[in-house]
């Protein structure tokens, strides 16, 4: 079985500041890892993922993450907080077997809220 | 390119009844997913269809089926409705292939009265 665990449901930045957001994960086969936003009333977006490879991933809007395996961790980071940032992010695991991707195991969400 | 795409966006139905929510993912995607996502629970993966056959499924009761026609879109059903299945449906679709990602539709807004 494969669990996420973000810390913080809400976390709070002034505009410029750094941004955290907190993803450790639990899973007995490598995992594949994801970061998707949330803005209200809509669906989910790809932030970034990782698969295999380098560790360090960017994606869009400035965000980047670290896959840390020995710390079973994958924070997203974002040097400069924008207003528009304010949304919803989920970090989501899976594995993958010759079948196919399984189903998204999702966080609990952290609200980022940008303080102006 | 069009993006997934669900319908109907909103959905009132009262207990008891069955819901039927419909996916079309996007061209050349052949695996959809469902999730629930209900205030509270957070995002739940529901079932997992590819090439028409379901894959796999989460921890939800029998009564939560549906089915992918030979166009790759789906369909999901929900039996004799209750108050707590009140949740957005969101619906997913990926490419084969190891690295990739699934892509949400926009989701259906189920309340059941």
């Amino acid at each position: 079985a494969q669990s996420v665990t973000q810390l913080g449901s809400h976390v709070s930045v002034s505009e410029g500041a750094l941004v955290l957001l907190r993803c450790n994960y639990s899973s007995s086969v490598p995992p594949y890892l994801f970061w998707y936003v949330q803005y209200p009333n809509q669906g989910l977006q790809l932030l970034l993922k990782y698969t295999t490879g380098a560790t360090l991933v960017k994606g869009i809007n400035g965000f980047e993450a670290e896959f840390k395996k020995s710390e079973t961790s994958f924070h997203l980071t974002k040097p400069s907080a924008h207003m528009s940032d304010a949304a919803e992010y989920f970090c989501a695991v899976t594995s993958y077997s010759g079948g196919g991707a399984d189903g998204l195991t999702f966080g609990k969400g952290t609200h980022l809220i940008i303080q102006p | 390119e069009a993006g997934v795409t669900q319908s109907p966006t909103h959905l009132i139905k009262t207990r008891g009844q069955q819901a039927t929510l419909r996916c079309s993912p996007i061209s050349g995607h052949t695996s959809v997913y469902w999730y629930q996502q209900a205030l509270g629970l957070g995002l739940q993966f529901l079932l997992w269809y590819d090439e028409g056959e379901e894959r796999n499924r989460g921890n939800f009761p029998p009564r939560f089926s549906g089915r992918q026609f030979p166009n790759y879109s789906s369909e999901l059903n929900v039996n004799a409705l209750e108050l707590e299945d009140s949740a957005l449906y969101l619906c997913a679709s990926r490419i084969q292939g190891a690295r990739n990602e699934q892509f949400f539709g926009p989701g259906t807004r189920l309340t059941v009265l």
